[in-house]
């Protein structure tokens, strides 16, 4: 079975430097992996897919299958990216979404 | 375009009574999720339909919660009787497809408390 896990609960940095969320994962298969973000009483939405290859607000994340990682990334850090990110992961088939537990940030002025 | 409709927003219930949610999804998307977050955790998906079809309801506890779309377009998930672990937010989703990947968009969410 597929599992995404996420092992910070909590990233705290200083506005302009840098943030790395981890998100590793098992599945058998070839996966799509992507990052949603909740901001503050808004709805979750997507961030990035691994796929599109594209930074979006400054953040990428690279799908790395030997280390079954795909972290998100930004070299400096705003004070609007205060948020909670979750990484998720498709079945190849389907489009059945499998979250990990999430991770808070919060960038301080 | 309008986005996915929950209802209600909040509920507070007794455990052993019943509730009802409601979504309604974005126009002429066929396939519907219900997700159930825990406070500290991630969604889990709890069912999929494809239009008024059932594609995977393997994570839904099938002794108390039910779901139904019966006309392929808003949906309702219920649960009888509720019990202190259901409190959670119930998340809907709809996406364009279902049969491969199609961006999910979700809703507002039902915030549930069971007392």
């Amino acid at each position: 079975a597929q599992r995404v896990t996420q092992p910070e609960k909590l990233l705290s940095v200083f506005k302009g430097a840098p943030v790395e969320l981890k998100c590793n994962y098992s599945y058998s298969g070839s996966p799509e992996l992507f990052w949603y973000v909740q901001y503050s009483r808004q709805r979750l939405q997507l961030l990035l897919r691994h796929i599109s290859r594209e930074s979006i607000k400054g953040f990428t994340a690279d799908l790395n299958k030997g280390e079954t990682s795909f972290h998100l990334k930004k070299p400096f850090a705003q004070e609007e990216d205060s948020a909670m990110y979750y990484c998720a992961l498709n079945k190849a088939a389907g489009n059945k979404l499998t979250f990990g537990g999430g991770t808070r940030v919060l960038v301080k002025p | 375009e309008a986005g996915v409709a929950q209802s209600p927003r909040y509920k507070i219930i007794e455990k052993r009574q019943s509730v009802a949610f409601w979504c309604n999804p974005i126009s002429g998307h066929a396939t519907l999720y219900w997700y159930q977050q825990i406070l500290g955790q991630g969604p889990k998906l709890l069912i999929q339909f494809q239009n008024n079809g059932v594609v995977d309801d393997s994570q839904l506890p099938k002794d108390r919660f039910s779901a139904e779309r019966l006309k392929g377009v808003d949906s309702t998930l219920k649960i009888q009787p509720a019990k202190l672990e259901d409190s959670a937010v119930y998340l809907c989703a709809s996406s364009f497809r279902g049969l491969s990947y199609n961006e999910q968009f979700f809703g507002p969410g039902t915030r549930l408390t069971v007392l």
